[in-house]
């Protein structure tokens, strides 16, 4: 079974500033992981994910996230928030066997303050 | 352009009623997804199909039923045995279902009881 911690349900940070969202995960095999942004009434999209291969990844609007088997960690950073960054964001993981059942945690929302 | 649609963007439910709701796509993918989001606890799994005539329950399907007779549609209809429904309902898809795919999300529909 797969679970998904994130840890702080609110960050705010000011523009500029590093942003650092927090997920941890649990899997009982090995894990693919996702991050997953949501604007205000809309749907999600996709961020970054882990499968195989490097473990630093690099998604779209300059976030990345290092996947750390260790730690059981794949924590979101961004060197410099935006005010369009401002949104809530979600960590999930995925066996990496059978169907494709993905497993989100509670979601961060993000504020930008000027 | 290619892409999922839900509709309604707001539904609202009488008590004893069952209400369905509408999810499109037109992105040629095998695998379609329901999910439910409530404040604070993330998306949770109602039903997926991998294949056009099957589907599988998630997490919480009780009160919930879905059909997949068409392969571009995958509507999912909230029954009266449903005590707590309001909730904002999202719509996804992926080629194959697959562990390392990516999930398309639709815009959602936002359900209310009156």
């Amino acid at each position: 079974a797969q679970s998904v911690t994130q840890l702080g349900s609110h960050v705010s940070v000011s523009e500029g500033a590093l942003v650092l969202l927090r997920c941890n995960y649990s899997s009982s095999v090995p894990p693919y992981l996702f991050w997953y942004v949501q604007y205000p009434n809309q749907g999600l999209q996709l961020l970054l994910k882990y499968t195989t291969g490097a473990t630093l990844v690099k998604g779209i609007n300059g976030f990345e996230a290092e996947f750390k088997k260790s730690e059981t960690s794949f924590h979101l950073t961004k060197p410099s928030a935006h005010m369009s960054d401002a949104a809530e964001y979600f960590c999930a993981v995925s066996a990496s066997q059978g169907a494709q059942k993905l497993v989100f945690g509670q979601g961060t929302r993000l504020t930008i303050n000027p | 352009d290619g892409g999922i649609t839900q509709s309604p963007k707001y539904l609202f439910r009488k008590e004893g009623q069952n209400v369905t709701l509408s999810c499109e796509q037109n992105l040629n993918h095998d695998a379609m997804y329901w999910y439910r989001q409530d404040p604070g606890q993330g998306l949770r799994l109602i039903y997926y199909s991998q294949i056009v005539n099957d589907f599988q329950k998630g997490d919480i399907a009780e009160g919930y039923s879905v059909s997949r007779e068409k392969k571009e549609s995958f509507p999912l209809t909230v029954t009266s045995a449903q005590k707590n429904p309001t909730a904002f309902y999202l719509c996804a898809s992926s080629p194959d279902g697959q562990p390392t795919e990516t999930q398309y999300f639709g815009p959602g529909t936002r359900l209310l009881v009156l």
